[in-house]
């Protein structure tokens, strides 16, 4: 199957600082890719749809403005944790679309600890 | 709104000991229902697509099947290293993200 990437994968951070983590589709190019979130035990929970050279699509009750999301080539997208707090403690993992195959791979995630 | 669930929670077996767990679903229009396998601390790994009622597909000792409204995943003389947790999730026929049920962790013993 592809390969999708991860950036960093763990990050531990102070509140109030922002943190960027990176999603790259390694082998395939992906016109969209998703950003999830899952909390200890818990399944997946989609946070945005981003499109290559569009705006990211949030998901209700998902801010926009404190979860940035870019999605600037077909291989790259990323998602900014703005002025993170110690809720937004969470693991974050992505997924790349391949169309051709209409299969979804998934990062290897980001385990994200807000002090 | 697109609904999963999956039962059961949780499923402990021997090894050797084949059981099957299933995923019960609502969606407008079915696109695809997929099967992920989860480790701790890992992303999903892609396992099956299925697309249409009746459909099945194999790999190892995990077979996949789907109804109208429900797919199963069975697994035949599980080892240890199948413990996991199984995601099922669907995609409507009018968009293309997941919605992800809540999972079956496995464990199975030696």
């Amino acid at each position: 199957g592809a390969v999708v990437s991860q950036h960093p994968s763990w990050v531990i951070c102070k509140s109030g600082t922002s943190v960027k983590i990176e999603c790259r589709s390694l082998d395939f190019q992906a016109t969209t890719m998703f950003w999830y979130r899952q909390f200890p035990k818990q399944s997946l929970m989609l946070m945005a749809t981003s499109n290559e050279g569009s705006k990211a699509t949030y998901e209700q009750g998902v801010e926009k403005d404190k979860f940035l999301i870019n999605h600037a080539s077909l291989t790259l997208s990323t998602l900014t944790v703005t002025s993170a707090h110690p809720e937004d403690s969470s693991f974050y993992i992505c997924s790349a679309d391949d169309r051709g195959q209409n299969e979804q791979f998934f990062g290897p995630g980001t385990r994200l600890t807000v002090l | 709104e697109d609904q999963v669930t999956q039962s059961p929670e949780a499923l402990r077996l021997q090894e050797g000991e084949s059981s099957s767990l299933n995923c019960s679903y609502t969606v407008s229009g079915l696109r695809g229902l997929f099967w992920y396998r989860q480790d701790p601390g890992k992303g999903p790994e892609f396992l099956f697509t299925l697309y249409s009622a009746g459909e099945e597909k194999e790999k190892e000792r995990l077979k996949a099947t789907l109804t109208k409204k429900e797919s199963f995943l069975h697994i035949t003389a599980p080892k240890p290293e199948d413990s996991a947790t199984y995601l099922c999730a669907v995609q409507a026929s009018n968009d293309y993200k997941l919605s992800f049920g809540a999972g079956t962790t496995v464990t199975v013993r030696a």
